[in-house]
């Protein structure tokens, strides 16, 4: 299976500050129709998750635009340019390109 | 805008067979995989399998030999089945759409394992 590696595990910000998650994977993440499955899911307390970014830099309708994934090959980073209270919880990368689907451990997004 | 809403028992003895069902509202199933994850208390996600509207399915090598995914398209629903549970099984299981081009969740079910 490929191997979803996030940092931090905990993210404490002051609110308005700038936040970044990295996630690494395993084996490539470039599949053979050219795209990158990466995806990144937002759970605030007690939600299902929610999609903010996929194809790595792709947001979803509705996600704020301070919001930003970037990265290639084995690397990426999901950007919250000024955090605002409600972006508390948890953060999961995902990769669709190699089956079994896998997440990265979560990142947890916390208020100072 | 599609919803997906999953119903189910939610406490099994070991040994049982977990049962859910996730209908979708306001979509067809199109060309979309459907698909099911869970999440352990306090835990991260796992990807457990997915189906499509012609009935292909994917499993997760590690559940493989107790999942049975099945849909029903007249119906608008698809079913998840984990035959011999453990307590290793009790988690939250979701429901979800996740293509490119959307992403739909349903509201979760927990499902306790317990003698």
């Amino acid at each position: 299976d490929v191997v979803m590696t996030q940092s931090p595990l905990s993210l404490p910000v002051t609110l308005g500050q700038p936040a970044s998650i990295s996630c690494r994977s395993s084996q490539s993440l470039v599949y053979s129709d050219g795209n990158t499955y990466l995806n990144w899911f937002q759970q605030r307390p007690g939600q299902s998750p929610r999609r903010l970014i996929y194809k790595v830099s792709n947001r979803d309708s509705g996600v704020p635009d301070r919001f930003s994934g970037s990265g290639s090959g084995t690397d990426f980073t999901l950007k919250i340019t000024r955090v605002e209270a409600e972006d508390v919880g948890v953060y999961y990368c995902m990769q669709a390109t190699h089956w079994p689907k896998t997440f990265g451990q979560g990142t947890k997004v916390e208020i100072k | 805008q599609v919803q997906l809403q999953q119903w189910g028992a939610g406490l099994l003895k070991p040994s049982e067979t977990l049962s859910l069902t996730c209908a979708v509202y306001g979509g067809s199933f199109s060309n979309d995989y459907w698909s099911w994850i869970r999440q352990p208390p306090g835990k991260g996600l796992e990807w457990i399998g997915e189906i499509n509207h012609s009935g292909s399915t994917n499993y997760n090598p590690s559940l493989k030999s107790r999942v049975t995914i099945s849909i029903d398209t007249s119906k608008n629903q698809f079913f998840l089945k984990l035959s011999s549970v453990t307590a290793a099984d009790s988690a939250v299981y979701y429901c979800a759409r996740i293509s490119a081009g959307a992403c739909d969740w349903g509201q979760g079910a927990l499902v306790t394992v317990s003698s």
